[in-house]
């Protein structure tokens, strides 16, 4: 059973437009949440972090926003560049970390 | 962040032989951690390896077919075990540190990609 999902396959942005990425999870015992970026042939690369005591965080063009109540958070990158095209995974938990399944990014020059 | 290393990066092998794929860690670790990710999936946490005790599986991994050993605090092995071409797979080493935000935070090795013909 999943428990984080992403939903969009796929996301297509225009250069310089927000982008806004989407996760949802069920364990409501989650304290962590985290975004990474992924390109082919290579590890997932950590973006921005969210703690569950915390609702919002910014970190440059990345920022990530927490609903406890709809278990559901977002990354919004603004403005998005051609660069941040890549696989785009959320993931959930404390000590082990569950991962959604993914949203490929193409921004669009 | 730390530092890991995977090796082999990449490897080709035969249906019903093992490989193992080895993480180094820059410093010492209480957990490491692997996953997998199949071919246009998602990463998929295959046990957790503790050192001086027994790796924890998850749902639908099994210790004979994914071997783990934690001889020390920096250093895992993994073995796919009788690889059907269904391992064909991209298997992940991570480990958790504290983020800036106090989060616990995972960093992954690049990864050993295995092909099974």
């Amino acid at each position: 059973d999943q428990q984080v999902k992403q939903n969009s396959p796929s996301l297509s942005v225009q250069e310089g437009r927000i982008s806004i990425l989407n996760c949802d999870y069920t364990n409501s015992m989650f304290d962590y949440f985290l975004w990474y970026k992924k390109y082919p042939a290579e590890g997932p690369t950590f973006l921005i972090s969210i703690s569950s005591i915390k609702d919002k965080n910014e970190d440059g063009r990345f920022t990530v926003f927490l609903n406890k109540s709809a278990k559901h958070l977002s990354l919004h990158i603004v403005p998005s560049q051609p660069g941040d095209s890549a696989v785009y995974f959320c993931a959930a938990g404390g000590n082990q970390f569950y991962f959604g399944t993914g949203t490929s990014l193409t921004v669009i020059p | 962040s730390a530092v890991i290393s995977q090796k082999p990066s990449r490897d080709i092998c035969q249906r019903g032989t093992s490989l193992t794929i080895q993480c180094q860690v820059d410093s010492q670790v209480t957990m490491m951690f692997w996953y997998r990710q199949q071919p246009g999936q998602s990463l998929t946490l295959i046990a957790t390896a503790n050192q001086g005790s027994e790796a924890t599986y998850e749902s639908g991994f099994v210790i004979d077919k994914f071997p783990i050993s934690r001889p020390n605090l920096t250093f895992s092995t993994l073995t796919v075990s009788n690889m059907s071409p269904e391992d064909s797979s991209i298997y992940l080493c991570s480990v958790v540190g504290r983020g800036h935000s106090g989060a616990n935070v995972l960093t992954f090795g690049a990864g050993s990609r295995l092909t099974v013909l």
